[in-house]
């Protein structure tokens, strides 16, 4: 079952412009995390950002999580062409001990 | 370097012919992952453990087999059963209950 649902689907942007992905999910979470694939290697992850929290940054990354809305949204800043990839939310429930839900994914294009 | 392997990296089958995926990891995480990955699409749960000789179901575990006899090995046979097999397989390995995933390179099985 996915329950994170990734906004939108793909995203073409030029070099130097901010990329917004949205994530929304459906039930209580423990976390949420997201994660980057290039096309044809594996996921990376990114940032984890916990039920608690609000907002947290890293480098040129910044997540949101609104539990309120069951939403959350990754803001890349100055984006790159080597930004070029797939974005996927993936929850972790609050109702026990369960594997991580990911998302469909953004499918993000950085144009030089 | 610590990390997942995941062999063969391609891989072709005739009909009817079972596979196994070979997923190995030296990270010393207890659980591990496969995932299932269809173009365009997001990842599905087929097989998870999280300890040794325990594995469990996840959302399209039919037509799938797995076994998990060493902390550092948790192989995917892909059976004659499945009826499209045809996808992008990843292996992935977390640490603890609620952390990050860590993911492998992944397996692109072809069925002829």
């Amino acid at each position: 079952s996915q329950q994170g649902e990734e906004d939108p689907q793909a995203l073409s942007i030029q070099e130097g412009e901010n990329a917004t992905m949205n994530c929304s999910y459906k039930t209580s979470i423990n976390n949420l995390q997201w994660y980057r694939q290039n096309s044809g290697r594996g996921l990376v992850h990114l940032i984890l950002i916990r039920s608690n929290e609000r907002e947290k940054h890293s480098g040129r990354l910044r997540v949101t999580l609104d539990t309120s809305k069951k939403s959350s949204s990754l803001l890349i800043t100055a984006s790159r062409a080597a930004d070029t990839a797939s974005y996927f939310c993936a929850t972790f429930p609050s109702s026990g001990n369960t594997p991580l839900v990911f998302g469909k994914g953004t499918r993000l294009s950085v144009i030089a | 370097d610590g990390g997942i392997t995941q062999s063969p990296k391609y891989l072709f089958r005739k009909e009817g012919q079972n596979v196994t995926l070979s997923c190995e990891q030296n990270l010393n995480h207890d659980a591990m992952y496969w995932y299932r990955q269809d173009p365009g699409q997001g990842l599905r749960l087929i097989y998870y453990s999280q300890i040794v000789n325990d594995f469990q179901k996840g959302d399209i575990a039919e037509g799938y087999s797995v076994s998990r006899e060493k902390k550092e090995s948790f192989p995917l046979t892909v059976t004659s059963a499945q009826k499209n097999p045809t996808a992008f397989y990843l292996c992935a390995s977390r640490p603890g209950v609620t952390g990050e995933l860590f993911f492998g390179e992944g397996s692109r099985l072809t069925v002829l």
